[in-house]
């Protein structure tokens, strides 16, 4: 299986702040990658596919990026809002795999 | 919009089978592929498994062959079928809609995502 481990598992930072997440995959799974929020007691939603592409009606905000085994999501100015967990996940090949998760607060 | 809703007994005994069913409006099942995804309380997120509508399955094969998925185009609806199942599996279940696309290294069941996801729903597998 291929493992992703993602960093940091928690951060807390100021509204406004630039907010970077990354996955690290265990093998390489070139753009294979989506990026998911959490916010309590909801459903994850998706903000990302195909490592960089931003689904419809996310904010701008939001962006992903990267290859091969090392991949980010950014949040270019941390809003309230956007406390929640965050998690990638792989597609490449099965079993499909998720992230341990980042957990963002503000301070 | 699509809305996926999961259904099924929130109260399970050891030993026994969970089965779940996930019903789908504002889309026909066909030609998509439609996961499962757990989470414990407090944990992160398992996928279980993926079927298709034209009869394709993959399963994880953390599950030691307990899950069955299948889908129903008839009743438009897709379910999940876990046998023997203990307090390990007590979690909040989803599921999810995705749609495939070839990307830079062929096409991929998953490609744009889990786009839609059901709200989920509380299992609780009791001694």
């Amino acid at each position: 299986d291929i493992q992703l481990t993602q960093s940091p598992s928690f951060l807390s930072t100021f509204v406004g702040d630039r907010v970077t997440v990354t996955c690290r995959a265990s093998q390489g799974i070139f753009n294979s990658v989506a990026w998911y929020q959490q916010k309590p007691g909801k459903a994850p939603n998706l903000l990302i596919y195909a490592a960089s592409a931003v689904q419809g009606g996310v904010p701008s905000r939001f962006s992903g990026s990267g290859s091969g085994t090392e991949f980010t999501l950014t949040i270019t100015s941390l809003q309230p809002e956007d406390v929640a967990i965050y998690y990638c996940q792989q597609y490449n090949e099965y079993p499909l795999t998720f992230g341990g998760g980042t957990k963002v607060e503000i301070k | 919009q699509v809305q996926l809703q999961e259904s099924g007994p929130g109260l399970v005994k050891s030993s026994e089978t969970l089965s779940l069913t996930c019903s789908v409006s504002g889309d026909s099942v066909s030609d998509y592929s439609w996961s499962w995804i757990r989470q414990p309380a407090g944990k992160g997120l398992e996928w279980i498994g993926r079927a298709h509508s034209g009869g394709f399955t993959n399963y994880n094969p953390s599950l030691k062959s307990r899950a069955t998925l299948s889908v129903d185009a008839s009743k438009n609806e897709f379910s999940l079928r876990l046998t023997s199942v203990t307090a390990a599996d007590t979690a909040v279940y989803y599921c999810t809609k995705a749609r495939g696309g070839t990307g830079h290294n062929g096409w991929k069941d998953n490609y744009y995502g889990m786009y839609v996801w059901g709200h989920g729903t509380t299992v609780t597998v009791s001694s």
